[in-house]
């Protein structure tokens, strides 16, 4: 079956600085990449679509100055949580699909801002 | 609005049937879709319907009913590692893949 790394999976950071989470497709050529979030005992929240080569598109509520996403190749997508804060902790996932709508899941990155 | 319903929490016997239902209210349909997720970890994909009926794959089984508007995952012979959140999904035409998500069924199974 298709897989999907994500680095890293877990990261703590201070309040105001910046990360990058990577999302890659190692066996397929993922033409969509979806980031979502996810909090204790609730569903997934999407928070953007990214397809290759193109700029991501964010779901209402989402900042897309604070949560930069990258899509530059077939096989890799970024988050980049900029001036993170407390509030941004959080369980956040990618999952990729190459033209069909069955989502190929990461991992996942804890992130934890202290 | 677009929404879709199941259970919070079912709870089963190990080595006994369980069914977990979803009804959806979308805009359009293209299938519906069951993912697994065990605590801590990512959803994995079990199944996906376009088309009324029966899927079958190993233990786990997917129903759907497009007329109904409504589908169901159905676990046989429970096993203890079966224990983890399940999410029904329906993708919709024009949608770029999305899906939209149900807010899990955790299922608990006691030995």
């Amino acid at each position: 079956g298709a897989v999907v790394s994500q680095h890293p999976s877990r990261v703590i950071c201070k309040s105001g600085t910046s990360v990058k989470i990577e999302c890659r497709s190692l066996d397929f050529q993922a033409t969509t990449m979806f980031w979502y979030r996810q909090f204790p005992k609730q569903s997934l929240m999407l928070m953007a679509t990214s397809n290759e080569g193109s700029k991501a598109t964010y779901e209402q509520g989402v900042e897309k100055d604070k949560f930069l996403i990258n899509h530059a190749s077939l096989t890799l997508s970024t988050l980049t949580v900029t001036s993170a804060h407390p509030e941004d902790s959080s369980f956040y996932i990618c999952s990729a699909t190459h033209r069909t709508y069955e989502q190929y899941f990461g991992p996942g990155t804890r992130l934890t801002v202290t | 609005g677009q929404s879709l319903e199941q259970p919070s929490e079912v709870t089963a016997v190990e080595g006994a049937i369980v069914q977990i239902n979803c009804t959806y209210q979308t805009s359009g349909f293209y299938g519906l879709s069951w993912y697994q997720q065990h605590d801590g970890g990512a959803p994995t994909f079990l199944s996906y319907n376009a088309l009324d009926g029966l899927e079958e794959t190993g233990r786990f089984s997917s129903f759907l009913s497009r007329s109904d508007s409504y589908g169901y995952l159905l676990l046989q012979e429970l096993q203890m590692k079966d224990s983890a959140s399940y999410f029904c999904a329906v993708s919709t035409p024009d949608s770029n893949y999305q899906l939209i998500w149900g807010a899990g069924t955790k299922l608990i199974i006691k030995p």
